[in-house]
């Protein structure tokens, strides 16, 4: 099965730095997925990471670890409309089954 | 607009009645995902069609069952409602037959009363 951990909510200030944390457990690892979903509207895709190491997409950054079973999603020079839920996916390898976690509310304020 | 078209927005019925949830996925993609997500909840991964046939299966009920037509698109239908399947039910597409970068549509927000 798989498990996949993330903070429920974070705060942080505009123009600021955060970082969301995902850990997971699964039997088959096959590629770990960020997502951005604002209130009431559909997710949407923000990065993909299937080797260790740091992706950069402007001012968002994500990292993966596999050996912990680990991943971070960095945002820079925070915005009001970041003020989102960030789902951290994973897909596993037998199944070809993308699991999200629950998800981490981001609250930016002024 | 991720080109991932869902009907209806909006459905309100009550408990014991059944309901049908359209998905049209975007031009070219072969896989249709359907997932749960109630108040406060993650998505919940219900199932995976690719190319007409079932791909994946997750946490779906026995009173939900899914079907992707030869035109691609897919239909969720949920049968002897109750108030807890009240939730928004989104449908994603993708290209190939493993999930990589979904496109979701907006959602079917079910109200079960």
């Amino acid at each position: 099965g798989q498990n996949i951990d993330q903070p429920t909510e974070m705060t942080a200030t505009e123009g600021a730095i955060v970082q969301i944390n995902c850990t997971y457990q699964t039997s088959g690892f096959n590629g770990l997925f960020w997502y951005q979903q604002h209130a009431g509207e559909a997710p949407t895709f923000l990065s993909y990471n299937v080797l260790d190491g740091l992706e950069e997409k402007g001012r968002f950054s994500s990292f993966l670890s596999r050996s912990k079973g680990y991943s971070y999603l960095l945002l820079k020079e925070l915005q009001m409309k970041d003020s989102a839920s960030y789902l951290c996916a994973v897909r596993d390898e037998n199944t070809d089954k993308l699991i999200f976690g629950t998800g981490t509310r981001l609250q930016v304020f002024p | 607009d991720s080109g991932v078209t869902q009907t209806p927005k909006h459905l309100i019925t009550a408990t014991g009645q059944r309901v049908t949830l359209r998905c049209s996925p975007r031009s070219g993609d072969l896989s249709v995902y359907w997932y749960q997500q109630s108040l406060d909840q993650g998505l919940q991964f219900l199932i995976q069609y690719y190319n007409g046939e079932e791909r994946a299966k997750g946490n779906i009920l026995e009173r939900f069952s899914a079907q992707q037509f030869p035109d691609l698109h897919s239909e969720l239908n949920l049968s002897s409602l109750e108030l807890g399947d009240s939730a928004l039910y989104f449908c994603a597409s993708s290209h190939g037959g493993a999930p990589g970068e979904l496109f979701f549509g907006e959602g079917s927000r079910l109200t079960v009363l």
